[in-house]
Order: structure tokens, then sequence, then C-alpha cells
């Protein structure tokens, strides 16, 4: 069964620290995987895609990672700021299909 | 803002009510899509649409309907709903239709709607 998990659910941190969301994927076969941002009252907005060939994609302090031998995905987020409380969307997507996870609502607190 | 705009912001209606969501994209794309989101739940894929013809309907009850007058355009109507129909029902729209596979399409999304039904 395609599935797409992301852990933790929710996440609290102080301004200014560092944080690592982590996507776990059973999706099959792989085609590319986006993380999203989606602010509250708002659509989600892409901030990365990558494909089966590349581990790593930066968007200014936000740096995706992806293990596609372990189906494994990472969004690492430095120096945070109060504008990154939203919740973080992991999307995987096979032939002709999205497959989204819950997301990781995150809280970035002063 | 993605480009996508979606009316009315929030909507409250009755279980007997007749209601339209509106969707509008001004990205010149040929893709677009009807989502809904529940809380603590994955985005629900509900309508997709090509160049204004429906390409694939995922068992959603036919208390929705959907109608793409356009490639710009794309509505919801709502008729005799439940209260576990209430959502945020997001419109998305891409350049292409995702089945394309590789590097594949990104679709932008509306601010959607928050529907509550009582």
């Amino acid at each position: 069964k395609n599935q797409v998990e992301q852990s933790p659910q929710s996440l609290i941190i102080l301004e200014g620290k560092n944080c690592t969301l982590q996507c776990n994927y059973t999706v099959s076969p792989f085609s590319n995987l986006r993380w999203y941002k989606q602010d509250t009252g708002r659509g989600p907005v892409s901030l990365t895609i990558m494909t089966f060939s590349e581990n790593t994609k930066s968007n200014g302090r936000y740096t995706a990672t992806l293990d596609a031998d372990t189906k494994q995905s990472s969004l690492h987020i430095t120096a945070s700021q109060l504008s990154d409380s939203a919740s973080y969307i992991c999307v995987v997507s096979a032939e002709n299909q999205f497959y989204f996870g819950t997301g990781t609502s995150l809280t970035v607190i002063p | 803002e993605t480009g996508v705009t979606q009316t009315p912001r929030h909507l409250v209606m009755g279980m007997t009510n007749k209601k339209s969501l509106k969707c509008e994209q001004h990205l010149g794309h040929n893709a677009m899509y009807w989502y809904k989101q529940s809380a603590k739940k994955p985005l629900e894929l509900m309508f997709v649409y090509s160049l204004e013809e429906r390409v694939e309907n995922n068992s959603v009850p036919s208390r929705f309907s959907p109608e793409c007058p356009n490639s710009s355009h794309l509505f919801l109507h709502l008729h005799t709903l439940q209260p576990e129909d209430s959502a945020l029902y997001l419109c998305a729209s891409s350049q292409e239709l995702v089945t394309s596979g590789g590097y594949g399409e990104t679709q932008y999304f509306g601010p959607g709607t928050r529907l509550l039904v009582l």
C-alpha cells in the first residue's frame, strides 16, 4: 500500500534553533518527492522537489534530503524564525498520483 | 500569492442548502484539482480536470458536483451536505496534468475555503 508517514506530528522549538522533520514513504514506483509549507489559513506552497537521483536540495534556510534506498526524506530548518510556524507536508508522486503525508505542525516561539 | 484564488474563504451552510465554491487560476495552467483537507488527515484528491475535461473522480459522493467551464475556472457545487463534509477545500492548478512522471509538475494551491456544515 502506498503511504507517506511524517514525524513528529507536532513540534515546538525556540526561535533561532534548528529542527529536522522526517518523512518515510512506501510509494512505488517513485517519481519525485516534494516538501510543502502550509501557513494557517493558506494553501500549501512548494519548498523543494527532488527526483530519484537527487539526495539534497536547498531553498534558503530549508534543506531537504532524500535517501531513495531507505525511502526516507528529511527537511532541515536552520536558524528558525517565527514565520516558520506552519504545517510541513511531504508529498511523494508515483506515475500518475500524488500521495500526501499528514504533515508536521511546527510552532516557533520567541 | 500563488496565482490561484478561491472564494468564499469561509462558508457556513445547513444540510439542505445549495452553495458553490469558486476557484480561479491566473497562471495559464491546463490542469486543475479539488482537494479536501480534514484535520489530521492527508489531503484527499476529489476531482481532476485537464483542458476542461474531467479525468479523475475519486469516488466522491454525488452531493459534490464539479464544473470546469474553461481552463481558468473551476467550481464545486455543494448540495445536501453532511456535517462530516466540514473541512478545508483546496483548489490547485498545474501547467500540465500530473501523469508525466519524471521531474513532474508542481501544483499551485489556492488559500482554500473553510466549510462548516451544520
